[in-house]
């Protein structure tokens, strides 16, 4: 079946760009996560969605992050002003349940980010 | 900060069980213990969860300590393709204290040799 799918895979940016990241959840999964992860870590909470409503964002690094999920599906997460420190791999995952829920997070292969 | 401790890596031989140990003491009443595992460039797997009852599926089996303070994942034929990053996590379901978000330790590297 059809797992989250997260495009691009690979983004290749100059530092100062602005970035969008897509993620396509699970049908009909309520929650939708993105996690950072830098090279030999693991991931790290960014901001997570029940349906349309961003319940968390307390894992975002700045102002400079920002995410979407305007009809409860599709997600965006975007990185204005990009800078060399926020090279790294961009996670989504969904989950079928919301917070009081103990169904698994799925996750994609996630974006790979590089600033040049 | 993880509340489990792993060990950093392991070595099983192709074919043999591979049990990978997890520590998790300050497990609280309401927290399950998940398994992802992740392979080179791809994002995390999920694996098995469970509350206090071992736990057996298609990829491996899951033994909780009476306790609860600690756990194993068993994979029971080991094959090339198992060698990962394997993550051992607790997550409170009733998101009483966060949002349902993972917290990643550092995993026990896992490597499969032939």
């Amino acid at each position: 079946g059809a797992g989250v799918s997260q495009s691009p895979r690979y983004k290749v940016a100059k530092r100062g760009q602005d970035v969008a990241l897509r993620c396509d959840p699970i049908s009909g999964h309520v929650s939708l996560f993105w996690y950072q992860q830098a090279l030999g870590q693991g991931p790290e909470f960014l901001t997570y969605f029940q349906n349309e409503a961003q319940l968390d964002k307390s894992g975002l690094p700045s102002d400079r992050f920002f995410a979407e999920r305007p009809e409860g599906s599709v997600s965006t997460l975007k990185i204005q002003r990009t800078q060399q420190e926020d090279s790294a791999v961009y996670l989504c995952a969904s989950s079928l349940g919301g917070t009081s829920s103990n169904q698994p997070q799925h996750f994609g292969d996630g974006t790979r980010l590089s600033i040049l | 900060d993880a509340k489990t401790t792993q060990p950093t890596s392991m070595d099983c031989a192709e074919g043999r069980a591979a049990n990978l140990p997890c520590n998790h003491s300050t497990i609280s009443g309401n927290e399950y213990v998940y398994w992802y595992r992740q392979i080179h460039s791809q994002g995390p797997q999920y694996i098995i969860h469970g509350l206090k009852n071992n736990e057996t599926n298609e990829m491996a089996s899951l033994i909780i300590t009476e306790d609860r303070k600690s756990s194993t994942l068993i994979l029971p034929h080991a094959t090339l393709r198992d060698t990962a990053v394997y993550y051992c996590i607790v997550k409170d379901w009733l998101g009483s204290s966060n949002t349902g978000k993972l917290i990643f330790g550092q995993g026990t590297t896992l490597q499969v040799k032939p």
